[in-house]
């Protein structure tokens, strides 16, 4: 079965500073893959996704992430944080095509940031 | 469009009740799934359904029913509530249009406590 590892639970970075938030896959083979964040109280939000193609995906927000094949990594960077960025992320991965659109997430990082 | 909404926000149940969450779509997506979410377990799917008559378990089916009479709703029945069942309920739909992976959209999410 697939699984999805977020080896952080919590990260506290600085204002300003860069960010990576680390997410690793168990799969038979190359899934889907995404960031999703959730601020407190909400829901989820896409942040980004690798389909195929360009192994660096921008999305939005200022996030970036780098899959790597051989890692079977999905790291999620940000060059300057920001207060706002403050909140949960989700790392998931779905199988490609599946046909629909089955989900598995990772536990989640916290992200905290300090003045 | 509203997108996906949820009623109601919050609910608190006794052991032993029954009650039904609601969730609607607008965007006449096909698959709509419901996942629950607990502190330091991510998001886990419950059940889905790839359209109307449709539905199928997840990863966590026990104690929960679902039925899909039309297309834009798709409600969670908790036929006898437990404590186990206290966290928060997230509903997601996605259109399964294209034949790739679609983004799921998310609800606000229901915040159940059962004591």
């Amino acid at each position: 079965a697939q699984s999805v590892t977020q080896p952080d639970i919590h990260i506290t970075v600085s204002e300003g500073a860069s960010l990576e938030l680390r997410c690793n896959y168990s799969y038979g083979a190359t899934p889907y893959l995404f960031w999703y964040v959730q601020s407190p109280g909400q829901g989820l939000q896409l942040l980004l996704k690798y389909f195929s193609g360009d192994t660096l995906v921008q999305g939005i927000k200022g996030f970036e992430a780098e899959f790597k094949r051989s890692q079977s990594s999905f790291n999620l960077r940000k060059p300057s944080v920001h207060w706002s960025d403050a909140a949960e992320y989700f790392c998931a991965v779905a199988p490609m095509n599946s046909g629909y659109s089955t989900l598995t997430f990772g536990k989640g990082t916290m992200l905290l940031v300090s003045p | 469009n509203a997108g996906v909404t949820q009623t109601p926000k919050f609910q608190v149940l006794k052991t032993g009740q029954s009650m039904t969450l609601q969730c609607a779509q607008d965007m006449n997506h096909e698959y709509m799934s419901w996942y629950r979410q607990d502190p330091g377990m991510g998001l886990r799917l419950i059940h889905y359904s790839v359209g109307a008559g449709i539905t199928d378990q997840g990863e966590v089916p026990n104690g929960y029913n679902v039925s899909r009479s039309t297309t834009e709703d798709f409600p969670l029945r908790l036929l006898s509530a437990a404590p186990s069942q206290t966290s928060v309920y997230f509903c997601a739909s996605s259109s399964l249009s294209g034949g790739a992976f679609n983004e799921q959209f998310f609800g606000p999410g229901t915040r159940l406590t059962v004591l």
